[in-house]
């Protein structure tokens, strides 16, 4: 089965640096996304990469995916304290027909000290 | 921008107690999905709705769990007998194609 490993577990930075989150899947997917979440909220939706893509961008953030290493790696820049979440991957296997499930990756916890 | 919405925020009930957790899709979505995560552990999948029929579901989504639409509207997921272990946040998410937008949870407590 699917199963998403993020590492590092925990990252702490100060405002204005970089901060690098990888996950690594082990099977084939469709789609890889990646997610915050606030501590006890709602999952914020943040990019979304197709398996024949290999890098994506949204304002700070870069994704990349290498399918044949089975990982991903999500790049904000310039982090910002409102930038403190986890930070979780998903991906998705789409089967024909109805949208697949995601399988979720352990997390990120990333802290942005101001 | 349209978003999914949850209700009730927090629930406690008795264990052994039905639950009922509410959604509101966003309007022109046709897949719609039920997750939990215990606290301090993964978001896991639980089921999966489309075309007024369950999709896919996990172990988790034993003879206690049922979804229903019951309007255009309301995706709902009941808990017939709640257990202890059933505690956890329950999000909601739709689709209307590849991104999966999820709601704000309900924090189902079980005592």
């Amino acid at each position: 089965s699917q199963q998403g490993e993020e590492d590092p577990q925990a990252l702490s930075i100060q405002e204005g640096e970089n901060a690098t989150m990888n996950c690594s899947y082990k099977t084939s997917i469709n789609n890889l996304q990646w997610y915050r979440q606030n501590s006890g909220r709602g999952l914020v939706h943040l990019i979304l990469i197709r398996s024949n893509e290999r890098e994506k961008h949204s304002g700070r953030l870069r994704v990349t995916l290498d399918t044949s290493k089975k990982s991903s790696s999500l790049l904000i820049t310039a982090s910002r304290a409102a930038d403190t979440a986890s930070y979780f991957c998903a991906t998705d296997r789409d089967i024909g027909g109805a949208t697949n499930k995601l399988i979720f990756g352990t997390g990120t916890l990333l802290a942005v000290q101001p | 921008e349209p978003e999914v919405t949850q209700t009730p925020s927090h629930q406690v009930t008795q264990m052994g107690q039905e639950v009922i957790l509410r959604c509101v899709p966003i309007s022109n979505h046709l897949y719609f999905y039920w997750y939990r995560q215990i606290l301090g552990q993964k978001v896991e999948f639980l089921v999966s709705f489309y075309n007024n029929e369950i999709s896919e579901k996990s172990e988790i989504f034993d003879d206690q769990f049922s979804v229903e639409r019951p309007d255009g509207s309301n995706f709902t997921l009941k808990i017939r007998s709640t257990k202890l272990e059933d505690s956890a946040m329950y999000f909601c998410a739709s689709s209307g194609g590849r991104t999966q937008y999820f709601g704000p949870g309900t924090r189902l407590l079980v005592l």
